[in-house]
């Protein structure tokens, strides 16, 4: 079955920026999207087809890739950003969605 | 404003069956596909099931093919999941979540609150 790797977390000052990355074979051919969760709450989207923020999402959030890797930054890191981020795709020849492992943000 | 409000958890006996409910407002729901996403106690997002918004084409996740049945009545603006043979496994919060279009394979650009399913002898 198809997997996404992500790093079980990622610790970051505030101000700094913090890089979450989503591995998964041949992710360039597929359309990446990337999710907040933060404790008690449900996932909201941040950055979908790669790398387009939906209204509301700051533009400190952005989204990229290069090769079989997605990464989501984001910028000038504040408090509120700390929460649990997932990677997602539609993978095409599985006719079904696969959410990366997860990656715990922590600000210090 | 995009409300999805599920219903229906609660605690069931390993074989047993539940259905839980979604009720949709704030958008045209029929225009949608929809999904259940499932996340187990302090584990990570697991996609469980999706339906398209007009032609009702259905996708499962290898786990619960042949036990979960997922359906939508249109008009009622109401997504459906009907879970039999139920496991320990299946234990989880379960969340409703909507599609940005009308086929299954785009984003969640809202989710629900989601409810909790328990599994216990």
């Amino acid at each position: 079955s198809y997997v996404l790797t992500q790093p079980p977390s990622v610790s970051v000052a505030p101000g700094m920026t913090a890089k979450i990355t989503c591995g998964g074979n041949n992710i360039g051919s597929e359309s990446v999207h990337w999710y907040q969760q933060k404790p008690g709450q449900a996932p909201v989207l941040v950055i979908y087809h790669d790398s387009n923020r939906p209204s509301g999402i700051p533009e400190r959030f952005s989204g990229s890739y290069s090769g079989n890797t997605a990464t989501l930054t984001i910028s000038r890191v504040e408090a509120g950003d700390e929460a649990d981020y997932y990677c997602q795709v539609w993978h095409t020849s599985g006719d079904h969605y696969v959410f990366g492992t997860g990656t715990k943000v922590t600000v210090l | 404003e995009v409300q999805l409000l599920e219903s229906g958890g609660g605690l069931v006996q390993p074989g047993g069956s539940l259905r839980l409910s979604c009720a949709a407002s704030g958008f045209t729901f029929s225009s949608y596909a929809m999904s259940w996403v499932r996340q187990a106690p302090g584990k990570g997002l697991e996609w469980v099931s999706g339906i398209s918004g007009s032609d009702g084409t259905i996708f499962y996740a290898d786990s619960v093919k042949g036990r979960f049945t997922i359906s939508r009545d249109n008009s009622k603006n109401t997504l459906y999941l009907q879970m039999s043979s139920l496991r320990g496994e299946d234990r989880a919060v379960y969340y409703c979540a909507k599609d940005r279009g009308g086929i299954v394979g785009l984003e969640f650009d809202h989710w629900g609150q989601g409810i909790l399913v328990t599994v216990s002898p």
